[in-house]
């Protein structure tokens, strides 16, 4: 089945550093693939997505490159701000279960000012 | 454009009761999906509704259902609640058959006490 594994969390980084969240995954077919943020008290947002492989997926700073080869899709931003705190989430959606997401299990990212 | 409401935000019963959530979807929105989050389990995925038909289910008990209107609203009830039902219910809907972009709606946070 569909599996997405994050790297465990919590991260705390000072504010301008540079973030990377590691993401990978196990699916069948061609997964389209997501990043989620979720703020505090608050539903998922979008972060940015990427529907083959080899597309890079960019907002707000945020960037992520479909890598099939290495079956990862890892979140990167080269200056992070304290707006930025939040939980993130790693998805894909595959093949015939496209209307369904599978998800990592969050990494809780803190940014000190 | 409205976003996905849900309500109640808040909900607290107890053991054994039964409860009944309900989710809007985006206007012209007709998939409407459903989530559990859990500290534990992080988010899971219960059901996926199109046109008033379940087309795919998660791996939960048959004391979670849920249903799709004619207008798209989408409501989900959980029967003889148990300890472990205590989570963040998150609706999400999607424009297009396949799911390449969910909007997720801020949560129901339920409390079994």
């Amino acid at each position: 089945g569909n599996s997405v594994t994050q790297m465990e969390g919590p991260v705390t980084l000072s504010e301008e550093a540079f973030l990377t969240i590691n993401c990978t995954y196990t699916a069948t077919g061609y997964p389209s693939l997501f990043w989620y943020v979720q703020y505090p008290g608050e539903g998922l947002q979008l972060l940015l997505k990427a529907t083959k492989a080899d597309d890079k997926g960019s907002n707000k700073g945020f960037e992520a490159t479909y890598r099939k080869e290495t079956t990862s899709f890892h979140l990167e931003k080269g200056s992070v701000q304290v707006s930025d705190s939040a939980v993130y989430f790693c998805a894909l959606a595959s093949g015939g279960s496209n209307y369904k997401l599978t998800f990592g299990k969050g990494t809780l990212l803190t940014v000190n000012p | 454009k409205a976003g996905v409401t849900q309500t109640p935000r808040y909900l607290i019963k107890t053991r054994g009761q039964q409860v009944t959530l309900s989710c809007s979807p985006i206007s012209g929105h007709r998939s409407v999906s459903w989530y559990q989050q859990t500290p534990g389990q992080g988010l899971q995925f219960l059901f996926e509704y199109f046109s008033e038909t379940q087309r795919n289910k998660g791996n939960f008990p048959g004391r979670f259902s849920g249903r799709q209107f004619s207008n798209s609203r989408s409501e989900m009830n959980v029967s003889t609640l148990e300890l472990g039902d205590s989570a963040l219910y998150l609706c999400a809907s999607s424009l297009v058959l396949e799911v390449h972009e969910q909007f997720f709606g801020p949560g129901t946070r339920l409390t079994v006490l």
